[in-house]
């Protein structure tokens, strides 16, 4: 069993819609979570990060973490064609001070105008 | 604040050679990580310094090494380069630990 563990897609959304990005991990001891974004021939982008269980809102970006299910997703709204990316998610699987990541494969996000 | 830096951007060796990449961090993140990027592999985890210590390593093997100098900058150098070293080689700059970390640019490394 992969680490982290993403739908590698593509998922592909029209324009305006709800995109979804689901997000498994393995460790339960994992202390933070975070999703970058990934344009092609560029390099990680941060887009959110989340530490607690719940929902946290950034603009057009919530990310929702369940620990108990281990369990992270990113929601999209309004998604627009500059959505187009591989979203990564990565878990810190230590919380022992020190900076590991953890990455999925990645999901690739289509939005078609 | 100046973002990552990684120096060079693209590089091309042949097999058997070496090559030492360079990251500066963003200024007053003490943590620098590596990390490659294949296509079959996606991205993993090499290796972490801070404070001119190696704090974690991944599953690579010795001929991939690091350093970190005291100005947090760090290299990272791989050794009898191997066909399946082509890659995107990224680092990432961070604070104390666990938290947020900010990609460079990449180095794309082939290896011919």
């Amino acid at each position: 069993q992969k680490e982290v563990e993403q739908n590698s897609g593509p998922l592909s959304v029209p324009e305006g819609a709800i995109a979804s990005l689901n997000c498994t991990y393995s460790d339960r001891g994992s202390q933070s979570f975070f999703w970058y974004r990934q344009y092609s021939g560029k390099s990680p982008e941060l887009i959110m990060f989340i530490y607690s269980n719940g929902d946290k809102e950034d603009g057009r970006f919530t990310a929702q973490l369940n620990k108990a299910s281990q369990y992270v997703s990113l929601l999209i709204r309004d998604s627009q064609p500059s959505d187009s990316a591989t979203y990564l998610c990565a878990v810190n699987p230590g919380g022992g001070g020190y900076n590991k990541l953890i990455f999925g494969a990645g999901t690739r996000l289509a939005v078609h105008p | 604040k100046a973002g990552v830096t990684q120096t060079p951007r693209y590089l091309i060796k042949t097999r058997g050679q070496q090559v030492t990449l360079s990251c500066s961090p963003i200024s007053g993140h003490r943590s620098v990580s590596w990390y490659q990027q294949t296509p079959g592999q996606g991205l993993q985890f090499l290796f972490e310094y801070f404070s001119e210590t190696q704090r974690n390593k991944g599953n690579f093997p010795g001929r991939f090494s690091g350093r970190q100098f005291s100005n947090s900058r760090s290299e990272m150098n791989v050794s009898t380069l191997e066909l399946g070293d082509s890659a995107l080689y990224l680092c990432a700059s961070g604070t104390s630990g666990g938290e947020t970390q900010y990609f460079g640019p990449g180095t794309r490394l082939l290896v011919l």
